[in-house]
């Protein structure tokens, strides 16, 4: 959905690097989420925000934090990235906590 | 808390066919269900969803059926088309505690359709 946009779409790391993926949408929706894909475990919520000064943890936030720079961007970052980091990651927002929520196209990320 | 599964992590049919992807949540309490699709290298896309006070909902070829009693709900997709070949995510949501606003995933089916 090109409402919703990841930056990179791809990244190699190495492992104890620091890296940031960063997620915008013009859909004008108030929640944000980050989820983390891996083979055979679906999608699992790592962090999420119903808005600008509001932040929760999702269900493997261990490794991770956010950044709710505005209503548009939402950034994720590993501080020290580590091999068992390697995953896909989805950007999703939501107009309602009760509605849809729509995602980006992913960043496959890399750790070495 | 809320967990989402699947009954077959594959299905192959013929084009043409028409295919069911069935799967099951664990609380009684879900009222909010939502079908996503997921091609190779995309994101998941939103298919149908329905709310708990419905036993069905149809779209465009596809139809979702809830099943309240025995915790069930399936996406019927007729008609199957090769360019219906991706994975299918159930997900489901309660008003409930901490999982307000949080979605639960199934694993996913993976659906080829053959020409």
């Amino acid at each position: 959905d090109a409402d919703v946009t990841q930056t990179p779409r791809n990244r190699i790391t190495k492992t104890g690097k620091r890296i940031m993926l960063e997620c915008s949408q013009t859909k004008g929706h108030d929640r944000m989420y980050w989820y983390r894909q891996d083979p055979g475990l679906g999608l699992r919520l790592i962090y999420y925000s119903f808005d600008v000064k509001d932040i929760n943890k999702g269900e493997i936030s261990d490794g991770y934090s956010v950044s709710r720079q505005a209503q548009a961007k939402f950034s994720l970052s590993l501080e020290s990235a580590i091999p068992n980091q390697t995953a896909l990651y989805f950007c999703a927002t939501s107009p309602d906590p009760k509605g849809t929520q729509y995602f980006g196209p992913g960043t496959r990320l890399t750790v070495l | 808390g809320e967990s989402v599964g699947l009954h077959l992590p594959t299905l192959s049919v013929q084009e043409g066919d028409n295919s069911i992807i069935n799967c099951a949540y664990s609380n009684s309490a879900s009222d909010y269900f939502i079908w996503y699709k997921q091609e190779s290298g995309k994101g998941p896309q939103f298919i149908i969803d329905i709310r708990s006070n419905m036993d069905k909902r149809q779209g465009q070829r596809v139809t979702v059926l809830l099943n309240k009693t025995v915790k069930h709900l399936s996406l019927q997709i007729a008609a199957t088309q090769p360019g219906d070949s991706a994975v299918y995510f159930c997900a489901g949501t309660y008003a409930g505690g901490t999982s307000y606003g949080k979605l639960t995933f199934g694993q996913g089916t993976i659906l080829t359709v053959h020409p």
